[in-house]
């Protein structure tokens, strides 16, 4: 089946610090992927995605995402943490769904980042 | 320009009863989206729409039935609102469907901030 998965539920790291959040994906073909990040009582809001190209995208608020296709891995990284960077992160992958295509959602990482 | 706009914020309803969610987008979008979202498990796709006069069924469809009689907005109903339809609804909007021209850097969705719908 194809999937998405985020191995943690919540990840803490202090200011200044640099940060990872894990994304791993199973999908046929080649894989489409997105980073969102949800504020407190607000919609998702889009970070970044890989299509094709390097594997290295960046993205919004000086996020990053490294794509590796052997670990089939989407993980995303900042390189010093901001308190405002405190947030729910959702991996993302396009799959087949009929004649068009959907998102598929991981669980979501939530992030905090302590001063 | 107020993007992806949902009414209403919050709705508390008893099992049994109906109501309607209005999602509506002023960017001029193609494809819109109903998603739910459940602890622990992200967003799950309920409906969509690929145009004016269209919708097609999600992951998650059952016990809910959409409109999109103009462009701009996308209803949800819920005939008879059930304990397990208790979540926080999203609604996005984007200008190409996600397989459309994947590379084109206006397919990404924008999301409205939510209606938080409590079921008795």
């Amino acid at each position: 089946a194809q999937s998405v998965a985020q191995p943690e539920d919540q990840v803490n790291v202090a200011e200044g610090n640099p940060l990872t959040v894990k994304c791993t994906y199973s999908v046929s073909g080649n894989p489409y992927l997105f980073w969102y990040v949800q504020y407190p009582n607000r919609g998702l809001q889009f970070l970044l995605k890989y299509i094709t190209g390097d594997n290295l995208v960046k993205g919004s608020y000086g996020f990053e995402a490294e794509f590796n296709k052997s670990q089939t891995s989407f993980h995303l990284k900042k390189p010093s943490a901001l308190v405002s960077d405190s947030a729910l992160y959702f991996c993302a992958v396009r799959v087949r769904m009929d004649s068009s295509y959907k998102l598929i959602f991981g669980s979501g990482t939530r992030l905090l980042v302590r001063p | 320009n107020a993007g992806v706009t949902q009414t209403p914020k919050f709705r508390v309803l008893k099992t049994g009863q109906s109501m309607t969610l209005l999602c509506a987008q002023d960017m001029n979008h193609e494809y819109m989206y109903w998603y739910r979202q459940d602890p622990g498990m992200g967003l799950r796709l309920i409906h969509y729409s690929v145009g004016e006069g269209t919708t097609a069924k999600g992951e998650v469809p059952d016990g809910y039935n959409v409109s999109r009689l103009k462009k701009q907005n996308f209803l949800l109903g819920l005939e008879s609102a059930a304990p397990s339809q208790t979540s926080v609804y999203f609604c996005a909007s984007s200008y190409m469907g996600p397989g459309q021209g994947a590379t084109n850097p206006y397919n990404e969705q924008f999301f409205g901030p939510g209606t938080r719908l409590t079921v008795l």
